[in-house]
């Protein structure tokens, strides 16, 4: 079945520690995002990848960084300059012409 | 600037009929969609508008007005399962980037 994969699904890290959250897609969508989503709020978007070894920032990315290396991954690191991770991450792809994210089943990420 | 508004809660009895506004002001308007979000999940797709008028899927439906900036989902014969996170989110721009408002939380009670 084809879908994107998010891993893993709960993260602790400790205050000062970089981590990456993985999200690979067996779509072969072109476009890929990630989103964080904070209790009572809707979805920011980070990073935004239109096609391989292209990225640009959301409206969030202070404190993140991605890479776009293959069409099927687009891992979201998030770094000791991000003050407040903890957070639900959603990765997302859409296929260019259609409509319509997939999500993955996401990443809560605890820092400790 | 954009921004997407909605009801942060609603409460309705099973078997009702619910209907969650929102109003949106984005640059570059391409489609206003409705996801439903379980805690703890990922949002599932429930609907696209990108064009003025309803439309209908079941026991749910979407409604939306360009001229007003404005959308609404209605949820009909509601059950116990349709308790959830309802999101409004538009097409903004190039890129296909979804700007999403911060959901509605749907309380359906017996």
């Amino acid at each position: 079945d084809g879908g994107i994969t998010q891993s893993p699904k709960y993260l602790f890290r400790k205050e000062g520690q970089n981590v990456t959250l993985s999200c690979e897609q067996n779509l072969n969508h072109d476009a890929m995002y990630w989103y964080r989503q904070d209790p009572g709020q809707g979805l920011r978007l980070i990073y935004y990848s239109q096609i391989v070894n292209d990225f640009q920032k959301g409206d969030i990315a202070e404190g993140y960084s991605v890479s776009r290396e293959k069409k099927e991954s687009f891992p979201l690191t998030v770094t000791s300059a991000q003050k407040n991770p903890t957070a639900f991450y959603l990765c997302a792809s859409i296929q260019q012409g259609a409509y319509g994210y997939t999500f993955g089943s996401g990443t809560r990420l605890t820092v400790v | 600037g954009q921004n997407i508004d909605q009801p942060t809660e609603m409460t309705a009895t099973e078997g009702a009929i619910v209907q969650i506004n929102c109003t949106y002001q984005t640059s570059g308007f391409n489609g206003l969609f409705w996801y439903q979000q379980h805690a703890g999940e990922a949002p599932t797709f429930l609907s696209y508008n990108v064009l003025d008028g309803l439309e209908e899927k079941g026991r749910f439906s979407s409604f939306l007005s360009r001229s007003k900036g404005y959308s609404y989902l209605l949820l009909k014969e509601l059950q116990m399962k349709d308790s959830a996170s309802y999101l409004c989110a538009a097409f903004s721009g190039g890129y296909n980037k979804l700007i999403f408002g911060a959901g509605t939380r749907l309380a359906v009670h017996p």
